[in-house]
């Protein structure tokens, strides 16, 4: 496989449900991420992993739990959410070196809370 | 606060010219990015400008103007492919993407 894969693609779940999205990169980056996107909203940045360590958490609700267990997985664990947490969840990788950050992203896990 | 501005929609004709352009007022500047996103895919990487002035790229290029706060995306000889959404993100001056809202291109045609 090549690039960054996101699994699921598509999940429903309940208010009261637990679940876990899935990235992976396979591009030997340093760097990982997870946005939220929703309609005509811009991306808006969750969560940093750099070498493994969390380096950004921008306020997110403790509802979401992220997990990077190593530079090429990355969790987000869901937990009693909330039908206002309905969006796509991209993930992302890039290589921080100094030069251009380009992200390079996942298709999306696109989630919905009933 | 920080803000990028971008056209919501925009529709052009096959075979066309269109520019989407992207204002911005952010801290400090390290660096504007545009990504091209198909509806239900990943977005993807298009250009990246530091420096003021245009980037070619075959038929997609990139304008910067520092000092106005302004970049354009220009697409050329448009194809019904080119139908996406576009994204604007500005890198501040503390490496923090601050992304714009995209602007969702209808080609006709």
């Amino acid at each position: 496989e090549t690039g960054v894969t996101q699994t699921p693609r598509h999940l429903v779940m309940g208010m009261t449900n637990k679940k876990s999205l899935k990235c992976e990169q396979h591009l030997g980056h340093n760097a990982m991420y997870w946005y939220k996107q929703s309609a005509k909203k811009p991306l808006e940045l969750m969560f940093v992993y750099n070498f493994k360590e969390q380096t950004e958490n921008n306020s997110v609700p403790s509802r979401f739990s992220p997990e990077c267990p190593n530079s090429s997985h990355l969790f987000l664990h869901l937990h009693t959410l909330q039908p206002e947490d309905s969006a796509l969840y991209l993930c992302a990788s890039s290589q921080e070196d100094g030069g251009a950050n380009v992200l390079t992203f996942g298709a999306g896990s696109r989630l919905t809370v009933l | 606060g920080q803000n990028i501005d971008q056209p919501t929609e925009m529709t052009a004709t096959e075979g066309a010219i269109v520019q989407i352009n992207c204002t911005y007022q952010t801290s400090g500047f390290n660096g504007l990015f545009w990504y091209q996103q198909h509806a239900g895919e990943a977005p993807t990487f298009l250009s990246y400008n530091v420096l003021d002035g245009l980037e070619e790229k075959g038929r997609f290029s990139s304008f910067l103007s520092r000092s106005k706060g302004y970049s354009y995306l220009l697409l050329k000889e448009l194809q019904m492919k080119d139908s996406a959404s576009y994204l604007c993100a500005v890198e501040d001056s503390n490496y923090q993407l601050i992304w714009g809202a995209g602007t969702k291109l209808i080609i006709k045609p």
